[in-house]
């Protein structure tokens, strides 16, 4: 079955630090995209990766980056040098192929507060 | 802004009661999701239809029904709604279902609806 866990409920660092903020997947299928989303406190969702079961190439995108291992069923998120705009709730989530659709499970989501 | 519109943008009701929502997916994108958030469940996966099929179904109550329109806009229909029912209602779309294509369904989402039941 899907599971998606973010252990790090909530994490609390002072700006310009450098955080990870942790996801582990459960998965029986071989094809599956992982994702992360931001929401601030505006609640919209917003996308920020998407990650397909084959391509465990590290990706870089300004102060973010990500860490995909399969062995460690991981993909962790990393902001540098974080900023106050950083504050949100981070969503950690995978998509399985199912039945003619995707059928996606969210984690609990890790919110992030940065202090000045 | 993400493209993806949601209307009403709140809604406030009663037991007891039935209300629509509404999704208008990005131009061109033909995969429409709803999604329920609330303080106890999280983010939960309702319901997925591509091009006006049913196409992926996950923890969507049978009080709760959905279809997607020839113009590819959904609606999510809510009935016998409860005090538990409360949430924010997410609608996203991607341009595929998922099938042979594994180089999309990044699914965007609309600012969502917010519903009260009283």
């Amino acid at each position: 079955a899907q599971k998606v866990t973010q252990a790090q409920t909530e994490i609390s660092v002072v700006e310009k630090e450098d955080v990870t903020l942790d996801c582990v997947y459960e998965t029986r299928d071989t094809t599956y995209y992982l994702f992360w989303y931001k929401q601030p406190p505006s609640g919209e969702l917003v996308f920020l990766i998407r990650r397909n079961s084959f391509d465990e190439q590290n990706e870089i995108s300004g102060r973010y980056s990500w860490n995909f291992q399969k062995s460690t069923s991981s993909f962790n998120f990393t902001i540098t040098a974080s900023q106050v705009v950083d504050s949100a709730v981070y969503f950690c989530a995978l998509s399985e192929f199912s039945t003619g659709g995707f059928k996606t499970i969210f984690g609990a989501g890790t919110r992030l507060f940065v202090k000045a | 802004d993400s493209g993806v519109t949601q209307t009403p943008k709140h809604l406030i009701t009663a037991t007891g009661q039935r209300v629509t929502l509404r999704c208008s997916p990005r131009s061109g994108d033909l995969s429409v999701y709803w999604y329920q958030q609330s303080l106890d469940q999280g983010l939960q996966f309702l319901i997925q239809y591509y091009n006006g099929e049913e196409r992926a179904k996950g923890n969507i109550l049978e009080r709760f029904s959905a279809q997607q329109f020839p113009d590819l806009h959904s609606e999510l229909n809510l009935s016998s709604l409860e005090l538990g029912d409360s949430a924010l209602y997410f609608c996203a779309s991607s341009s595929t279902s998922g099938g042979a294509s594994y180089l999309s369904n990044t699914q965007y989402f609309g600012p969502g609806t917010r519903l009260t039941v009283l």
